[in-house]
């Protein structure tokens, strides 16, 4: 079955650097796009960076375009954002998730960072 | 960058009872919108895709409808699992974007 599962999530500073990691299984990884889709406590959820399927075209929620870069190792199944200059309003549980084509059909059960002094 | 407003913001019903969440875009999204559903401490599940079709294993109680600017999403019948916070996403345009969301409440 699809799975996905977040890793490294932590508590950094402000202006501070993380790298995340989503790694997949359970369906061909190199033929479909992914997402990264964030929830600040309390709020909604935030459409962050997609990737295509052979990583040539990638796009950036505004509010992070700049700072985050979203990458993806096809030979190990696993998708990746680093985030650099971190700001305390990047404060939130991230998730990655699989395009489906028409939606986002999977998700992966999401890693909290904490942008604090 | 296309706004999805959804609405009512709180939905107070009782298990038995139909619910009807509405999601409105700021232009045409044709029919590239989807419907998800998020409980407390869960990851988001899709439930519905390009404005009507059911994702796997959905039950048959959840429909969608609309195209253009107006969407709705109906409860039929609401089960006691059925409360919970549920979210439109827009797929047109980048960036996407994510209504605000409708949380179905016990009344």
């Amino acid at each position: 079955q699809v799975q996905l599962a977040e890793s490294g999530g932590a508590v950094v500073q402000p202006g501070g650097s993380l790298r995340l990691s989503c790694a997949a299984s359970g369906f061909m990884f190199d033929s479909y796009g992914m997402h990264w889709v964030r929830q600040a406590p309390g709020k909604g959820l935030e459409w962050v960076a997609f990737i295509r399927y052979d990583g040539t075209n990638r796009y950036y929620a505004e509010s992070v375009k700049g700072r985050f870069t979203v990458s993806r190792d096809n030979s190990k199944n696993t998708l990746y954002l680093q985030m650099n200059s971190l700001r305390a309003e990047d404060t939130a549980v991230y998730y990655c998730g699989k395009d489906g084509g028409s939606g986002f059909d999977y998700w992966g059960q999401g890693t909290p960072v904490s942008v604090s002094s | 960058e296309i706004v999805l407003t959804q609405s009512p913001a709180t939905l107070s019903l009782s298990p038995g009872e139909r619910a009807t969440l509405s999601c409105r875009a700021s232009q045409s999204v044709s029919s590239y919108l989807a419907w998800y559903q998020q409980k407390p401490g869960q990851a988001p599940r899709l439930l519905i895709y390009e404005a009507s079709n059911r994702a796997t294993g959905i039950p048959a109680r959840f429909s969608g409808s609309g195209s253009g600017t107006d969407f709705t999403l109906t409860i039929s019948s609401l089960e006691p699992e059925d409360f919970a916070v549920y979210y439109c996403q827009q797929r047109t345009n980048w960036p996407l974007t994510f209504g605000g969301g409708t949380k179905v409440e016990i009344k």
